[in-house]
């Protein structure tokens, strides 16, 4: 079946523009992770939905950063008033179910801001 | 907190080589570990998990045994391939915090 898929694959945009980035799990995953990969670093862990809601969204850096999963099925994580820091690989995961559930990791979003 | 430490690379072997990527952890509470492996040009994917000490995970001929008493979880493989050649990454969840490593690079030469 389908995997987790993410859009755009590549954003290029200018600082202080606002960006949307777009994760697809797998159908019937009802958990659902974000992360920031910096070059050369893992994963880094943002907000992490359960069903609809925002069940940790303890690693997102600051207010610029916001998600939403409106029908428990796909996300979108915003971010306003964009830094040249933001530029990183913005990764989705999904799991049956939260914990130590295997994850299943998208191909990311590639974000650069210039 | 939850962390975790892996060996830095990059990591350069023969084919058929003995491969061993060290991991060690801090966690509070009692911690699943994994090892996810990036191949060149595709997404993360689970290699291999453990979800309580003295577990043994394995898979494709990689090994690693959670050891609670050194807090490690250290990736092994006995002969490695040059298909084996990607970035691993060692992870740990404590409920539904999950934190990884910065990643090996490990090159695979024929």
């Amino acid at each position: 079946g389908a995997g987790v898929s993410q859009t755009p694959s590549n954003k290029v945009t200018e600082k202080g523009k606002y960006v949307e980035l777009r994760c697809d799990p797998i159908s019937g995953h009802t958990a659902l992770y974000w992360y920031r990969q910096s070059l050369g670093q893992g994963p880094e862990f943002l907000i992490y939905f359960q069903g609809t809601g925002a069940a940790d969204d303890s690693g997102l850096p600051n207010d610029r950063f916001f998600a939403v999963r409106p029908e428990g099925s796909v996300s979108t994580l915003k971010i306003q008033r964009t830094e040249r820091g933001d530029s990183a690989v913005y990764l989705c995961a999904s799991s049956a179910a939260g914990g130590p559930s295997e994850q299943y990791f998208g191909p990311g979003t590639r974000l650069t801001v210039t | 907190g939850n962390s975790v430490t892996q060996m830095e690379g990059p990591v350069t072997l023969s084919e058929e080589a003995f491969l061993t990527i060290n991991c060690t952890y801090t966690a509070t509470g009692y911690p699943s570990l994994f090892w996810y492996v990036q191949y060149p040009g595709e997404g993360l994917q689970l290699l291999l998990k453990a979800t309580k000490a003295d577990d043994k995970g394995s898979n494709k001929g990689f090994e690693a045994t959670y050891r609670k008493e050194t807090t490690s979880f250290h990736l092994e493989k006995g002969s490695v391939q040059v298909s084996d050649s990607a970035v691993y990454f060692c992870a740990l969840s404590v409920g539904n915090d999950m934190r990884f490593g910065a990643g090996t690079r490990l090159t695979v030469k024929p």
